[in-house]
């Protein structure tokens, strides 16, 4: 199975400052064939579904905010929220759909 | 607009079974991939379950692996997960989760919660 470890487990940033949340791979997770980053991202907050901000590791999906970004290749991937807001504490997922089983990050939690 | 609902959570002992539904509204369930996705008690993501889009193959995490079942009822466009042997670590909210045709989870249901205790 493929493991994605996130990092840091946790970060506390101010309002309007920048999160930062890593995600590594075990195993590339480019597919050659169309240059695509099998990676996704998910903001969960409690009492809420997950809902998916990124996928194709880049391609933020119709309705987030564009604070939000996804970058990397390969193995290694990078969320970036831009000027936090109060809303954006969550905990936050990578996920990879490169191969089954689809696994997850354990999770990052962004804090104010 | 797509919706996933499911039900049939609740307290249980351990050892006892139960089973989830998950109802779809807005698309057709079996031209999908679909996972059973759940979250323990201050613990992340995991997928426990999942069943292609032709409803030939079939995936079950290690730790549920034998106890649990998926299926879908394709004539009420409905997923289920059937959970037997149940034990206090399956305790969690279950997600029925819908599979992008490209391949990223793209719509979640509310979540279902299962606890298992006596």
């Amino acid at each position: 199975d493929i493991v994605l470890t996130q990092s840091p487990d946790s970060l506390a940033v101010s309002l309007g400052e920048r999160a930062t949340i890593n995600c590594k791979s075990s195993q590339n997770i480019l597919y050659s064939s169309n240059n695509k980053d099998y990676l996704a991202w998910y903001q969960h907050k409690p009492g809420q579904p997950p809902r998916l901000l990124i996928y194709w590791a880049s391609t933020r999906e119709s309705g987030v905010p564009d604070r939000f970004s996804g970058s990397g290749s390969g193995t290694d991937f990078t969320l970036t929220i831009n000027s936090l807001q109060a809303e954006d504490v969550a905990v936050y997922y990578c996920h990879q759909y490169y191969i089954p089983p689809r696994t997850f990050g354990q999770g990052t939690k962004v804090e104010i | 607009e797509v919706q996933l609902v499911e039900s049939g959570g609740g307290l249980v002992q351990p050892g006892g079974s139960l089973r989830l539904s998950c109802s779809g509204s807005g698309l057709i369930i079996s031209d999908y991939e679909m996972y059973w996705v759940r979250q323990a008690p201050g613990k992340g993501l995991q997928c426990v379950s999942a069943i292609g889009d032709r409803g030939d193959s079939t995936y079950y995490a290690d730790s549920v692996k034998g106890r649990f079942t998926i299926s879908r009822d394709n004539s009420k466009n409905t997923l289920y997960l059937q959970m037997s042997s149940l034990r206090t670590e399956d305790t969690a909210v279950y997600y029925c989760v819908k599979r992008h045709i490209n391949g990223w989870a793209d719509h979640w249901g509310q979540g279902t919660l299962v606890t298992v205790s006596s």
